[in-house]
C-alpha cells in the first residue's frame, strides 16, 4: 500500500528566503504526485502535479517540485517566499484508481 | 466555471441533532470525495463515489454517518445523531475520472463546512 510522509510539521522562514518542504512516498508501482496548498478557512488548491516526463515540475505562485524516483521523494521548493505564502501544504500520491493519499501537512510560516 | 460548492459554510448545533452537509460537484466531474479535517487527525477520507456509486466507504467512522449522491451533480453527508467529537471541517472534492481507472486528474476542493457540535 502507498503512503506519504511529510517530514516537517512546521517550517518557519523569513520573507524573501528560500524554502523547501519535504515529502517522501512509499509505493511499489508508478505514482502520480501532487502538492496542494490550503489557506485559512479555505479548501485545498492544486499547486502542481507530476504525472510523467521531466522530473522538475513548475506550479503556480513560483513553486516547483522535483521528483526523485531513487529517493522516492517529491520536495517542494520556492526560491523566495512572501508573507502571502503562509499556509498549510499537503503532498499527495495516487497510484491509479480513485484514491489519493494525503500527507499530514506542513504549516509554512513566513515572517517579516 | 463555478468550483465545488459546499453548504452551509458553518454549522453549530447541539449534540443529538441531525446534521446534513451538502456538496455540488463541478459540472462534468463524475467522482466525489468527502473528507474530514481535524487538528488531531489531519485530513481523513470518509467516502468516495464514482458515477453516483459509492466505491469505498471504509473511512466512514460509524453508522451515524451516511452519504448519498441522489444525482450526478449533488451529494449529502448526514450525521445522525451528532456528537461533540464530530466537530471538524468537512470538505468535499470532485474529480473527472475517465472510464479507465488509471487517472492523473487532481481533485478540486470546496471551501468546507465548519461543524461545531455543542
Amino acid at each position: 500500500a502507498q503512503s506519504v510522509t511529510q517530514l516537517d510539521s512546521q517550517v518557519p522562514v523569513f520573507e524573501e528566503a528560500p524554502v523547501e518542504l519535504r515529502c517522501n512516498y512509499s509505493s511499489s508501482v508508478s505514482v502520480y504526485l501532487f502538492w496542494y496548498v490550503q489557506y485559512p478557512n479555505q479548501g485545498l488548491q492544486l499547486l502542481l502535479k507530476y504525472l510523467s516526463g521531466s522530473t522538475l515540475v513548475k506550479g503556480i505562485n513560483g513553486f516547483e517540485a522535483e521528483f526523485n524516483k531513487s529517493q522516492t521523494s517529491f520536495h517542494l521548493r520556492k526560491p523566495s517566499v512572501h508573507i502571502s505564502d503562509t499556509a498549510e501544504y499537503f503532498c499527495a500520491v495516487r497510484t491509479g484508481g480513485f484514491k489519493t493519499i494525503f500527507g499530514a501537512g506542513t504549516r509554512l510560516f513566513v515572517k517579516a | 466555471d463555478a468550483g465545488v460548492i459546499q453548504s452551509p459554510r458553518h454549522e453549530v448545533t447541539e449534540m443529538g441533532q441531525e446534521v446534513t452537509l451538502r456538496c455540488k460537484l463541478i459540472s462534468g466531474h463524475n467522482s466525489l470525495f468527502w473528507y474530514r479535517q481535524t487538528m488531531m487527525r489531519g485530513l481523513e477520507l470518509l467516502i468516495y463515489f464514482n458515477n453516483n456509486v459509492p466505491i469505498d466507504d471504509s473511512g466512514m467512522p460509524e453508522d451515524r454517518f451516511s452519504a448519498k449522491m441522489p444525482n450526478a451533480s449533488f451529494s449529502t453527508l448526514k450525521i445522525q445523531p451528532s456528537e461533540p467529537r464530530d466537530s471538524a471541517v468537512y470538505f468535499c472534492a470532485s474529480s473527472a475520472i475517465p472510464p479507465f481507472l488509471n487517472s492523473n486528474q487532481p481533485q478540486h476542493f470546496g471551501d468546507g463546512t465548519r461543524l461545531s457540535i455543542l
